[in-house]
């Protein structure tokens, strides 16, 4: 059963550290998706991939966030430095760019805490 | 820029009633794709069902079915024989046919009642 990983599920962090995110596409899926979610602004687009090259990363602080796909099967979101206001869950999805059914398929998330 | 609009933010319903959730959306594209991913407690989103701007028919699956308005841009979900884990918050989405982000809408919280 194809499903998107994340990983760490948790973070618990110190306002100034360095977090980065992983996140393992469905196999074959072409497209890449980082979106957070807060009790504040809901679920908002951060970045997103396709075929490992970045399309749209309006969404992100420039500042501070960082999203990259290094292979196909690796994509990660870094933040430095973290500040409270980043706490959020932090979902990856993954799809195919065409053909099929434009199906996200969402990873379990990354509760991010900063302190 | 499309917007994506939930007007509901909490429905609750008694088990094995029926229950609509609504959805309205504003877009000038003529092609998208519409979803409803459900999220229960543990967080993980869910794909509910999805429809295809172009295609007339409503969408079913199972006990879940839409009404697709295009012209009202209206897109709302239907749940019937609600069960208790039906208990989640559902949000719609919208998706242009071309750049594949999608937009979401804040949610509604459903709650069955036992």
């Amino acid at each position: 059963d194809a499903r998107v990983t994340q990983t760490p599920r948790h973070k618990v962090t110190e306002m100034g550290q360095e977090v980065t995110m992983r996140c393992q596409p469905i196999l074959g899926h072409n497209t890449v998706f980082w979106y957070r979610q807060t009790m504040m602004q809901g679920l908002e687009l951060l970045a997103y991939f396709r075929n490992r090259a970045p399309l749209d990363d309006s969404g992100m602080p420039k500042d501070r966030f960082s999203a990259e796909m290094p292979d196909a099967t690796l994509a990660t979101l870094k933040i430095q430095p973290s500040e409270p206001r980043d706490s959020a869950v932090y979902f990856c999805a993954s799809g195919l760019a065409s053909g099929g059914d434009r199906r996200q398929f969402f990873g379990p998330g990354t509760r991010l805490t900063v302190l | 820029a499309q917007t994506v609009t939930q007007s509901q933010p909490e429905m609750s319903v008694q088990e094995a009633e029926t229950v609509t959730l609504s959805c309205t959306y504003d877009t000038s594209e003529s092609d998208y794709y519409l979803f409803w991913y459900k999220q229960p407690p543990s967080r993980q989103m869910i794909l509910v069902i999805r429809q295809e701007a172009y295609k007339q028919q409503n969408a079913t699956e199972n006990r879940f079915s839409v009404n697709f308005q295009k012209a009202a841009k209206s897109f709302s979900l239907k749940i019937s024989d609600s069960q208790l884990g039906d208990a989640a918050m559902y949000f719609c989405a919208y998706r242009s046919a071309g750049p594949e982000k999608l937009t979401f809408g804040t949610g509604t919280r459903l709650t069955i009642i036992p």
